[in-house]
């Protein structure tokens, strides 16, 4: 079955420390997105990507990198700079292009905490 | 620009109750209209979706339609069962050249038996 693969489903972060969320689709979709929720709280929009090699900042991009080698892959890099990285990061994916009416597909999460 | 706006919740329901929750949306150009369901610890669902005015989206027993003259998408139910107690969100997507998506606060709907 097509989906969104997210990994680790927890992880923990030191002080002073890069960590690196992994989201992997197989849906054959060109744009890809990165959210962050914090409890209680709606999605913010963190980067997103239209195409191979290209990305956007969102909402919410300080502290945060990402990359996009290749169209099934979307890592997100939380970097040191990122002061209160604490939260549930939710990443999705959707047609673009033709298809920009259609919804997107999220992944499971990835719940980062702090040390 | 473009927003989307949800009722507060938490909306608090017995078991067979009718659901409403609230949505309206401002947006230029023509939007497509969605509600996503998210269960704890897990991500966001697609329930329903409509993209074009008067098109009724249904699913699980979950309906919203389109109303562009109110710009409303309500999402309900006519009777809720406790499995149903989740988050729900209310989203849009344009034709606005980006490929964003404008999502609503949730609305966390519990349902007691």
């Amino acid at each position: 079955d097509g989906g969104i693969t997210q990994s680790p489903k927890y992880l923990f972060r030191k002080e002073g420390q890069n960590v690196t969320l992994s989201c992997e689709q197989n849906l054959n979709h060109d744009a890809m997105y990165w959210y962050r929720q914090d409890p209680g709280q709606g999605l913010r929009l963190i980067y997103y990507s239209q195409i191979v090699n290209d990305f956007q900042k969102g909402d919410i991009a300080e502290g945060y990198s990402v990359s996009r080698e290749k169209k099934e892959s979307f890592p997100l890099t939380v970097t040191s700079a990122q002061k209160n990285p604490t939260a549930f990061y939710l990443c999705a994916s959707s047609s673009g292009g033709s298809g920009i009416n259609q919804p997107q597909h999220f992944g499971d999460g990835t719940r980062l905490s702090i040390l | 620009g473009n927003s989307v706006t949800q009722m507060e919740g938490p909306v608090t329901l017995s078991e067979e109750a009718f659901l409403t929750i609230n949505c309206t949306y401002t947006a230029t150009g023509y939007p497509s209209l969605f509600w996503y369901v998210q269960y704890p610890g897990e991500g966001l669902q697609l329930l329903l979706k409509a993209t074009k005015a008067d098109d009724k989206g249904s699913n699980k027993g979950f309906e919203a339609t389109y109303r562009k003259e109110t710009t409303s998408f309500h999402l309900e139910k006519g009777s809720v069962q406790v499995s149903d107690s989740a988050v729900y969100f209310c989203a849009l997507t344009t034709t606005s050249g980006t490929y964003k998506y404008i999502f609503g606060t949730g609305t966390r709907l519990k349902v007691l038996a």
